[in-house]
């Protein structure tokens, strides 16, 4: 069974201040690991994901995440957050030879002006 | 280009009835996948099908759901006999299929589907 914890509901920010959106899993075998993000009454849009390689990985809007295999997270940050940020995160993960994600409960991120 | 369409975006139906959730992947995408989102939680598995192979339905919560790609493209998600408890945004999502696995899905805007 694969699982994703977020366990804050929802983080306030100060735009221009970093963003930082947590993010834990199980899997069995390697994980591969996506943010993704929701604005009201839209679908879900792709981030960033990690497959393999360099630990820290970079998307798009300037959202970058760090694998921690030790710790089983994949940690979302924005250096400098903007108001237009606010909306609804998502990480999932998969495992490397399966096909469905499994999401988390989601957070909403707040950047206060 | 086009991204994942979904019709209709939103749907009121009276308990009991029977509803149809359409999906339009990306040209191309080989595989589709149909997720239940509830409010205020992240979405579900509900099935996979790699063309018009349905792989995997182990997410499909009772037998009144079924779900189907008869041409490899189109999918049609089916609900019967609407419970309250379906009321839930309906997501379909579609990838590419690498030899690496190395692919994310792409997600359409969803169904919103309200039970009365």
């Amino acid at each position: 069974a694969q699982s994703v914890a977020q366990p804050e509901d929802q983080v306030n920010v100060a735009e221009g201040n970093p963003l930082t959106v947590k993010c834990t899993y199980s899997v069995s075998g390697n994980p591969y690991l996506f943010w993704y993000v929701q604005y009201p009454n839209r679908g879900l849009q792709f981030l960033l994901k990690y497959i393999t390689g360099d630990n820290l990985v970079k998307g798009s809007y300037g959202f970058e995440a760090e694998f921690n295999k030790s710790q089983t997270s994949f940690h979302l940050k924005k250096p400098s957050a903007l108001v237009s940020d606010s909306a609804l995160y998502f990480c999932a993960v998969r495992q490397a030879a399966g096909n469905k994600l499994t999401f988390g409960g989601g957070t909403r991120v707040l950047v206060k002006p | 280009g086009a991204g994942v369409s979904q019709s209709p975006r939103y749907k009121v139906a009276k308990r009991g009835q029977d509803v149809a959730l359409r999906c339009d992947p990306i040209s191309g995408h080989v595989s589709l996948f149909w997720y239940q989102q509830a409010l205020g939680q992240g979405p579900e598995f509900l099935t996979y099908f790699q063309n018009e192979a349905q792989l995997d339905k182990s997410g499909l919560p009772s037998d009144r759901f079924f779900a189907e790609r008869p041409e490899g493209s189109v999918s049609t998600l089916k609900i019967q006999r609407t419970q309250q408890e379906d009321s839930a945004v309906y997501l379909c999502a579609s990838s590419l299929v690498a030899p690496s696995g190395d692919y994310e899905q792409y997600f359409g805007p969803g169904t919103r589907l309200t039970v009365t």
